[in-house]
């Protein structure tokens, strides 16, 4: 058991263009979860997958956002025409037990910072 | 909507001093209640959790006790160790479709001095 692992751990981009940041989830974790942190603040949700099916999706990821998990392991994170808003830490975190017993491992974070 | 509400920081101890870090939430139903750590350059780890009421979650010296009538999760420890400086983040679990969103509090900065 490694972890959930990140990459990459930092990003700095210009505004406008697209970034894509990848999450592996530990092995046979079937449920996957992205959260956003600014500085200063906790982690806010932005998306579940369970196993490849992405079944929930924050108001916070507007349609410049796109993630997907295509065979039920790792997961990409795309932002498309970034925005010096977006900057902020893209936190991964995986699990396997359903329900109140379901604890959240996370990885390191993608730290992006949009110039 | 759920939330949590956690202690302003910075807060600023020295070492073997009483920590206490006040955590109280607003939720329908009857979340399940976490501590996350999180040390400078890393990501969050799990400290503590508890699932339903009066129950208490301990870990590496530190406990929480689950408040139903005060709606509350305060972190404690008895003694602190430099070691102890990071960011402490109080969680609720929101269900959804199977599954547990986590509602984060701000998080309290804590540094310890030898």
């Amino acid at each position: 058991d490694t972890g959930v692992s990140q990459d990459p751990r930092h990003k700095i981009t210009k505004r406008g263009q697209n970034v894509t940041f990848r999450c592996d989830p530990i092995s046979e974790h079937n449920r996957l979860y992205w959260y956003r942190q600014t500085l200063g603040q906790g982690p806010e949700f932005l998306t579940y997958f369970q196993n490849e099916a992405q079944l929930e999706k924050s108001r916070l990821l507007s349609d410049r956002f796109s993630a997907e998990r295509p065979k039920g392991s790792f997961s990409t994170l795309e932002i498309q025409r970034t925005e010096q808003g977006d900057s902020a830490m893209y936190l991964c975190a995986s699990s396997s037990t359903p329900g109140q017993e379901e604890t959240q491992y996370f990885g390191p974070g993608t730290r992006l910072l949009v110039l | 909507g759920n939330s949590v509400t956690q202690m302003e920081g910075p807060v600023t101890l020295s070492e073997e001093a009483f920590l206490t870090i006040n955590c109280t939430y607003t939720a329908t139903g009857y979340p399940s209640l976490f501590w996350y750590v999180q040390y400078p350059g890393e990501g969050l780890q799990l400290l503590l959790k508890a699932t339903k009421a009066d129950d208490k979650g301990s870990n590496k010296g530190f406990e929480a006790t689950y408040r139903k009538e005060t709606t509350s999760f305060h972190l404690e420890k008895g003694s602190v160790q430099v070691s102890d400086s990071a960011v402490y983040f109080c969680a609720l679990s929101e269900s959804f479709q199977g599954a547990q969103k986590l509602v984060f509090g701000q998080g309290t900065r804590l540094t310890i001095n030898p």
